[in-house]
């Protein structure tokens, strides 16, 4: 049972790359979530879909796109990086809105 | 005044101590409360929820103050593995947005 899974583990980009995270799930949760986490900073939400084919905005949207063409895959895109997105990144699922979340091992991405 | 308010520590314990931590949050609708361990460079997992009555697992006691809008998290008998940053996760009225603390760090010394 493989949960959440995230590629990559580690990503160095340069200012202006872009880069596509990628977050899957087999456990056919309707939500999944992405977070970001900076170090001493609690997990911020940037981007939520309740379903395949919705998604709705988080506290800290601006720099990433998102897309829920199926149940399973959540893919994150950052389309210009600069270096404040230099974080870990989170992908999570749950059941429902007040369920539990399972979270994926994590992307770490430096912006140099 | 932020939504999710933790005490980063550290909390530096002796193994067998007793220790808590509190959690502070902002918005009185709140309904949802949990707490999650995050482990050093991994990802955080879900540790317990936090029920209006309290709720026990095991050395670990969660409880609810709307009171006083904390929630709280004891846990007994301290073991070396329990070293890790506890996180409180907060649910915003009844949509689909959680706040999270930043994190209380405890590590628990032989």
């Amino acid at each position: 049972n493989a949960g959440v899974t995230q590629t990559p583990k580690f990503r160095i980009l340069k200012i202006g790359q872009s880069m596509t995270l990628q977050c899957a799930q087999d456990m056919n949760h309707n939500y999944m979530y992405w977070y970001r986490q900076d170090p001493g900073m609690g997990l911020k939400l940037i981007y939520y879909s309740v379903g395949a084919g919705i998604t709705d905005k988080g506290e800290v949207p601006n720099g990433y796109n998102v897309s829920r063409s199926t149940t399973e895959d959540f893919p994150l895109r950052l389309e210009l990086a600069a270096p404040s997105q230099t974080s870990v990144y989170f992908c999570a699922s749950s059941l429902g809105v007040l369920r539990v979340w399972y979270f994926g091992p994590g992307t770490r991405l430096l912006v140099l | 005044r932020k939504e999710v308010e933790q005490d980063p520590g550290p909390f530096n314990v002796p193994e067998g101590a007793t220790v808590a931590f509190n959690c502070t949050y902002s918005n009185s609708a709140s309904q949802s409360f949990f707490w999650y361990r995050q482990d050093c460079r991994k990802e955080p997992k879900l540790l317990m929820s936090v029920y209006s009555s309290g709720n026990e697992d095991g050395r670990f006691t969660a409880q609810l103050n709307r009171a006083s809008q904390y929630i709280s998290l004891l846990i007994r008998d301290s073991k070396l593995s329990d070293s890790a940053t506890y996180l409180c996760v907060v649910n915003w009225n009844t949509g689909n947005q959680f706040y999270f603390g930043t994190g209380t760090s405890l590590t628990v010394i032989p």
